[in-house]
C-alpha cells in the first residue's frame, strides 16, 4: 500500500486553465504539505493543514487554493494557470505538527502550455 | 530567518570511493536538520535527522551526518559509494520547538557514481 499517493502523475494542460491535484495518506497522520519543486530543483513548502486547519500559506498566489475535506486528504486546486506554474507538486504528510519526519508522495508533474 | 547551503549542485564518485555531500546552515534558533534522498522520478525520502542529543547521527544505506555547530554545518558522508546512491541529495532545516514543522530545503547536490 502506497503511504502517500498524488494524482495524476502527469497534467499537461493550457494556460488560463483551472485544474485539481490530490493527495491522500493513508498513515494516520495529522499534518499535510504542499512543495512546489522548480525546474531547478529547488524545493519549496507551500502550504501546511494541520487536523484540516491551515497552518503555513508561504505568499503562494490566491490562485493557488489548497482543500482538506478529512485528515487523509489535502487537494491542491490552481486557477488561471500561468506558464510558471509548471513544476513538480509534492504532497507529503508527518504524523504531527512538528519535526516528525515528512513523508513525501511521488510528486505531479505539472505542464502549462 | 533560516537558510541551507548546499557547495556543490553536482559530485562525482567512483565506486568505492567516499562521499561527501556539503551542507551549512544558518538559524537563529537551535537547528533541527535533515538530510533528504531524491532517486530520478520519485519523492523525497528521508535518510536522517539530527534534532538534539548525539552530534553524529547515522541513516539509512550507510549514510551518516555530523551537527557541527561551530561550524554551523551538517555535512553528509558514506564511506564507501554505491551505484544505487545516485540520486539527488538535499538537506533542509526546520524550526526547533515543535513549531509549525516548516522546512527549509538547500538547492540540493545530484550525486554520479561511475563504475
Amino acid at each position: 500500500d502506497t503511504a502517500v499517493s498524488q494524482t495524476p502523475k502527469y497534467l499537461v494542460t493550457q494556460m488560463g486553465n483551472d485544474k485539481s491535484i490530490k493527495c491522500e495518506q493513508n498513515l494516520g497522520h495529522d499534518t499535510m504539505y504542499w512543495y512546489k519543486q522548480d525546474s531547478k530543483k529547488f524545493l519549496k513548502i507551500m502550504f501546511s493543514y494541520n487536523n484540516k486547519e491551515l497552518i503555513i500559506n508561504e505568499t503562494v498566489p490566491n490562485r493557488f487554493s489548497p482543500k482538506s475535506p478529512d485528515k487523509a486528504h489535502l487537494n491542491l486546486h490552481i486557477n488561471s494557470l500561468e506558464l510558471g506554474d509548471s513544476a513538480v507538486y509534492f504532497c507529503a504528510s508527518s504524523l504531527r505538527l512538528s519535526l516528525d519526519t515528512q513523508y513525501f508522495g511521488p510528486g505531479t508533474r505539472l505542464t502549462v502550455l | 530567518a533560516q537558510s541551507v547551503t548546499q557547495l556543490g549542485s553536482h559530485v562525482s564518485v567512483s565506486e568505492g570511493a567516499l562521499v561527501l555531500l556539503r551542507c551549512n546552515y544558518s538559524s537563529s534558533v537551535p537547528p533541527y536538520l535533515f538530510w533528504y534522498v531524491q532517486y530520478p522520478n520519485q519523492g523525497l525520502q528521508l535518510l536522517l535527522k539530527y534534532t538534539t542529543g548525539a552530534t553524529l547521527v547515522k541513516g539509512i544505506n550507510g549514510f551518516e551526518a555530523e551537527f557541527k555547530k561551530s561550524e554551523t554545518s551538517f555535512h553528509l558522508t558514506k564511506p564507501s559509494a554505491h551505484m544505487s546512491d545516485a540520486a539527488e541529495y538535499f538537506c533542509a532545516v526546520s524550526k526547533g520547538g515543535g513549531s509549525q514543522g516548516n522546512l527549509i530545503f538547500g538547492k540540493g547536490t545530484k550525486l554520479s557514481v561511475k563504475p
